[in-house]
């Protein structure tokens, strides 16, 4: 079955950075989006980061654009973000979610979420 | 940037049925997806392209879409529906997925 967990989330001050890692099971990794969506303490969901099922596109809301990166390891079946300058306002649940076969854009599978706390 | 409006909170009693809505501006052309986070869970994907359900996700669950509002249906509505539910599209002009704000479910 398919199985995606996160892990690299804890407290971090501001300004500095962190890498979460996604690793996947259960489905062929390389054919599939990848994405990454967050949701801070009490707040609704905020999507985050998209790649594309072969690497070649990436997307990221306003919010995040020019701090987090979005990547992929095949190899691995591991999706990464790399979440630098962080604020207090970054603060969240960070989920991975995995993408239909055809790249639509929707959440077909989420794993258990990784907690980060951008605190001095 | 593209929004969904969704209402904050909706009640219904059990075995009624629950209405939940989606509103965006041009909202016809994209395809809307709906997601039940009960919690300290991860969110689920419960209908998908407007009206599709995934598999193991029971009929009582459908999604209609007349002009710019979405609509989230819950028949006979039981406790364990009750949850935070979002809606979410891709907003491919702007490239970036947006999600409606939530609404919370509560049976009365």
């Amino acid at each position: 079955q398919v199985q995606l967990v996160e892990s690299g989330g804890g407290v971090v001050q501001p300004g500095r950075s962190l890498r979460l890692s996604c690793e996947a099971s259960g489905f062929t990794f390389s054919s599939y989006g990848m994405h990454w969506v967050r949701q801070a303490p009490g707040k609704g969901l905020e999507w985050v980061a998209t790649m594309s099922y072969d690497g070649d596109n990436e997307y990221y809301a306003d919010s995040v654009k020019g701090r987090f990166t979005i990547s992929r390891d095949d190899s691995k079946k591991t999706v990464f973000l790399r979440l630098n300058s962080l604020r207090p306002e970054d603060t969240a649940v960070y989920y991975c979610a995995r993408d239909d076969y055809y790249g639509n854009s929707r959440f077909e599978y989420w794993g258990q979420g990784t907690l980060v706390t951008v605190s001095s | 940037s593209y929004v969904l409006t969704q209402p904050p909170s909706v009640s219904v009693a059990p075995g009624q049925t629950a209405t939940i809505t989606c509103g965006g501006n041009n909202r016809g052309s994209k395809s809307v997806n709906w997601y039940q986070q009960k919690p300290g869970q991860a969110p689920v994907l419960v209908v998908y392209d407007d009206g599709d359900r995934p598999s193991g996700i029971p009929e009582r669950f459908s999604g209609s879409n007349s002009g710019n509002t979405a609509t989230l249906t819950i028949n006979r509505v039981d406790a364990g529906d009750e949850a935070d539910y979002y809606c979410q599209v891709w907003d491919s002009p702007n490239s970036q997925v947006v999600f409606g704000g939530g609404t919370k479910l509560t049976v009365l």
